[in-house]
């Protein structure tokens, strides 16, 4: 079963915009982690925050986490055609297993 | 440094025939992590292998099966293969499992007619 739930579902924005995607989780966490698909390949790790943590930077990339609502957000600041991806939320439980929700595609328009 | 590698990249089976997928982890990853991604979804998770023993499997039922050999290469079987097996499988490593991220291969795309 999905531990994380991505949402929208969808998101089309215009070049130069920010996109802002949301992960809510079941179950208590030791971190999550976002990744990054391009159509049909393999998916690339962009940040990793610890439940003990709030927010995480890198570069345009702005991760939050709120572990009383069991909530993470994904922003991307001015964002660039090449953005445009499926972006998943993973959850590790204690189990330490990597548990990913359902994605949100993020189409950024030139 | 060469990152996790899958064979093979495309299979094509029958149906009812039985399919083998490899995954090479990154040098040093002793975790290894196995989904299936079926068209337009997202990863459901197949198997969890960690310093050579199978850790956690998803809801998948027992024809999907697999192991993780000395070296932390791992292989994942599907028997009795069904339409609906068609899907790209991904691999991904890690070297602390859960603590550290994920790496992930660019998968096998698995078809069956």
């Amino acid at each position: 079963s999905q531990q994380g739930e991505e949402d929208p579902q969808a998101l089309s924005i215009q070049e130069g915009e920010n996109a802002t995607m949301n992960c809510s989780y079941k179950t208590s966490i030791n971190n999550l982690q976002w990744y990054r698909q391009n159509s049909g390949r393999g998916l690339v790790h962009l940040i990793l925050i610890r439940s003990n943590e709030r927010e995480k930077h890198s570069g345009r990339l702005r991760v939050t986490l709120d572990t009383s609502k069991k909530s993470s957000s994904l922003l991307i600041t001015a964002s660039r055609a090449a953005d445009t991806a499926s972006y998943f939320c993973a959850t590790v439980q204690a189990a330490r297993q990597l548990t990913f929700g359902s994605g949100t595609q993020l189409t950024v328009l030139p | 440094e060469a990152g996790v590698t899958q064979s093979p990249t495309h299979l094509i089976k029958t149906r009812g025939q039985q399919a083998t997928l490899r995954c090479s982890p990154i040098s040093g990853h002793t975790s290894v992590y196995w989904y299936q991604q079926a068209l337009g979804l997202g990863l459901q998770f197949l198997l969890w292998y960690d310093e050579g023993e199978e850790r956690n499997r998803g809801n998948f039922p027992p024809r999907f099966s697999g192991r993780q050999f000395p070296n932390y290469s791992s292989e994942l079987n599907v028997n009795a293969l069904e339409l609906e097996d068609s899907a790209l499988y991904l691999c991904a490593s890690s070297l602390l499992a859960g603590s550290t991220e994920a790496f992930f291969g660019q998968g096998t795309r698995l078809t069956v007619v």
